[in-house]
């Protein structure tokens, strides 16, 4: 367990819906991130925050939004979906900004199904 | 920009034998390096990072990587894989830039393995 927790586990939606997923970061852990993870795309980054604010945006989509409140949780709203947005969607946190010795920890994914 | 490569994306081996997994990196300076694990269903644990010092590091579950500088590797190895090693594996670079990390995972490698 590495002390990162998302929901929900699942979330099955259709075409052109919106939905939120949550996490929370662990204990102590100032920074989040979110992956995006696909059978052909990998795994990729989307967006990280600090403390509330922004500080990186990866391969994020116009419809895809994310931010980070006061208790530090964060949200992924995903927008207007579409058929290729189905995949596991990672949340991970780390103590600092990023800096030098900072690993991330990795939540156990909501997996998005679109219909 | 850093890119990582990991050029097997299925590897089958033999309960009991040994285990390399390759990864190469692109990055114009030393990167930070890391290893992750991710059981079916799973999110990734962190087996191993390196990021200066002895370029031999250890890690959970008796993995070891070694990072060789004149060939940009950072390969995974295990001298006795378990049955339960199979999983995928993930290589990753991270780098700092404006006070944030940015990590770039791999592919993934994928291990089987068999009685």
């Amino acid at each position: 367990d590495s002390g990162v927790t998302q929901t929900p586990k699942h979330l099955i939606t259709a075409t052109g819906q919106r939905v939120t997923l949550r996490c929370s970061p662990r204990s102590g852990d100032l920074s989040v991130y979110w992956y995006q993870q696909s059978l052909d795309q990998g795994l990729q980054f989307l967006i990280q925050y600090y403390n509330g604010e922004e500080r990186a945006k990866g391969n994020i989509l116009e419809r895809f939004s994310a931010q980070q409140f006061p208790d530090l949780h964060s949200e992924l709203n995903l927008s207007s979906l579409e058929l290729g947005d189905s995949a596991l969607y990672f949340c991970a946190s780390s103590h600092g900004s990023g800096g030098t010795t900072n690993e991330q920890f990795f939540g156990p994914g909501t997996r998005l199904t679109v219909l | 920009a850093q890119s990582v490569t990991q050029p097997d994306i299925h590897i089958t081996v033999s309960e009991g034998a040994s285990l390399e997994l390759r990864c190469n990196y692109s990055y114009g300076a030393t990167p930070y390096l890391f290893w992750y694990v991710q059981s079916p269903g799973q999110g990734l644990q962190l087996l191993l990072k390196y990021f200066s010092g002895d370029t031999l590091v250890q890690g959970i579950k008796g993995f070891e990587a070694e990072f060789k500088r004149s060939q940009s590797s950072f390969n995974l190895r295990k001298p006795s894989v378990h049955w339960s090693d199979a999983a995928e594996y993930f290589c990753a670079v991270g780098t700092t830039s404006g006070g944030y990390q940015k990590v770039t995972f791999g592919i993934g490698t994928k291990l089987q393995v068999i009685p």
